[in-house]
C-alpha cells in the first residue's frame, strides 16, 4: 500500500464548478498535512496546510478526519487558473519536515 | 527576495556518465532537501541536510547517488554511472530550521533539474 493515495485523475470541469479530492494516508503517527499545487512543468508550491478542524481560503477548503486517515480538498467556483495537478502531502513522523508526497490528482477546468 | 535555485535546467547525459546538479538555496534557510519526481509520480524524498547534523540518506536508491552541503548552504547531488531509470526531475527545496514535536516549517522548491539519460 502506497504511503499516501489520492484519487487517480484526471478531473475534468466547466469553469464554476465545484470539485473535490481525497486523499488517505497510511500512518497513524503522522501529525502534519498539506495540499501543494503543482502547475504543468513546475516546481510544488504549498497551496494549504490541513487542520483537524477544518480550515478555509476563499473558495478552497480542507478537511482532516485522523480517525479515517482522510484529507480531502474542495474547490468551489473553479476558475481556469486552478488547472493543476494537486499533491496530497503527509509528514514522516521523526520530529522534522519530511514529508511524503502523493501522486497527484490532475484538475483541469475547462470553458 | 531570491528563492530556491537550480543548475542546470536540463542535462542529458549518456548511461554511464556521472553527472552533478547543484542546488543554491534560499538565504538563511538551514534545512534543505533532494527530491525527484518521475513522470506521472509523486515526489520521491533522497536526502535531507540540517545545519551541521549528519544528513539523513535514507531516500538514497542506491549507492550511485550521493550529496553534499558545503558551508551549510550550497548542496550538490551527484549520480555516478547513471542508468537510463535515473531519467526523471530532481527537486532541491529549504526551508527555516526545523523543529520536533511535529510542528513545521514550509519548504520552498526550486524549478528542478530535467535529467535525461540516453
Amino acid at each position: 500500500r502506497k504511503e499516501v493515495e489520492q484519487d487517480p485523475g484526471p478531473f475534468n470541469v466547466p469553469e464554476g464548478a465545484t470539485v473535490a479530492f481525497n486523499c488517505t494516508y497510511s500512518n497513524s503517527a503522522s501529525q502534519s498535512f498539506f495540499w501543494y499545487r503543482q502547475d504543468c512543468r513546475k516546481e510544488p508550491k504549498l497551496l494549504m496546510s490541513v487542520y483537524s478542524s477544518g480550515n478555509e481560503d476563499g473558495r478552497f477548503t480542507a478537511q482532516l478526519n485522523r480517525a479515517s486517515q482522510y484529507i480531502s480538498l474542495l474547490i468551489r467556483d473553479s476558475k481556469l487558473s486552478d488547472s493543476a495537478t494537486y499533491l496530497c502531502v503527509v509528514n514522516a513522523p521523526g520530529g522534522y519536515n519530511k514529508l511524503i508526497f502523493g501522486a497527484g490528482t490532475r484538475l483541469a477546468v475547462h470553458p | 527576495g531570491a528563492g530556491v535555485s537550480q543548475s542546470p535546467s536540463n542535462k542529458v547525459t549518456e548511461k554511464g556518465k556521472d553527472v552533478e546538479l547543484r542546488c543554491d538555496p534560499i538565504s538563511g534557510h538551514t534545512a534543505l532537501y533532494w527530491y525527484r519526481q518521475s513522470l506521472g509520480q509523486g515526489l520521491e524524498f533522497l536526502i535531507y541536510f540540517q545545519g551541521n547534523s549528519a544528513p539523513d540518506k535514507s531516500g538514497l536508491p542506491s549507492d550511485r547517488f550521493s550529496a553534499e552541503r558545503t558551508g551549510g548552504s550550497v548542496s550538490t547531488l551527484t549520480i555516478q554511472r547513471t542508468q537510463q531509470e535515473d531519467s526523471a526531475v530532481y527537486l532541491c527545496a529549504s526551508s527555516l530550521r526545523t523543529s520536533g514535536g511535529g510542528s513545521y516549517n514550509e519548504q520552498f522548491f526550486g524549478p528542478g533539474t530535467r535529467l535525461t539519460v540516453l
